[in-house]
């Protein structure tokens, strides 16, 4: 049964910091690895998505990683705003196929401060 | 422009209710999702359909019932509603090809008294 997850819980920083949010998961048979940011009271945003063949994705100051074989990711973010203040959920895709069932972790809440 | 859009965007209810939670999609895509976010924010897979068909029931009681009248459409109805019930309902969909992110709702939130 896949678990995920996902250190620090919760993490605060000061406006520019760049900051590394950790997810391990322990079954590698993965399809592919989301990352998504949820806003208080909102659905998620889907951030990144790496497939099982890749090592990484960036999108502008969003770097994601992952290690199959060890079971991590992680999303690197540079230079960080308060508007990215929000919680991140690493979500890998379970099996071999592509079901689109999401295991997801509980998150890391962040919070960025001008 | 909504791209996955549930309605309504509360729902309070008591014991033993039945409601049902709508949900639409104008993506195009073609595989639509049910998650639920319980208190502890933890987010789980509850059914995934695929052109209408089922292709995911994850041991989720039968009191809950989706229903897709065409692939646009994933509506959730729930029979004689618990206190266990309560929770962030999330519709999601992808279109279904290889590694395409999931689009979520912006939930629904449901109190059972």
């Amino acid at each position: 049964k896949q678990e995920v997850t996902q250190i620090p819980a919760a993490l605060s920083v000061p406006e520019g910091e760049n900051l590394v949010l950790n997810c391990s998961f322990t079954d590698s048979a993965i399809y592919n690895l989301q990352w998504f940011r949820q806003d208080p009271g909102k659905g998620l945003t889907s951030l990144l998505l790496i497939q099982s063949s890749q090592r990484e994705q960036t999108s502008g100051r969003l770097n994601a990683s992952l290690d199959k074989s060890s079971g991590r990711s992680t999303l690197y973010i540079a230079a960080s705003q308060p508007g990215d203040s929000a919680t991140y959920l690493c979500a890998p895709q379970a099996g071999s196929s592509n079901t689109g069932k999401l295991i997801f972790g509980q998150g890391t809440t962040l919070q960025v401060k001008p | 422009d909504t791209a996955v859009s549930q309605t309504p965007k509360y729902l309070v209810t008591q014991m033993g209710n039945d409601k049902s939670i709508k949900c639409e999609q104008n993506l195009g895509h073609d595989t639509m999702y049910w998650y639920k976010q319980d208190s502890k924010k933890f987010l789980k897979i509850m059914f995934s359909y695929n052109n209408k068909e089922l292709i995911i029931n994850e041991t989720v009681p039968n009191r809950f019932s989706p229903k897709s009248p065409d692939k646009a459409h994933l509506n959730l109805h729930i029979n004689s509603l618990e206190l266990g019930d309560s929770a962030v309902y999330f519709c999601a969909s992808s279109q279904n090809t290889d590694n395409s992110p999931l689009h979520f709702g912006n939930g629904t939130r449901l109190t059972v008294t």
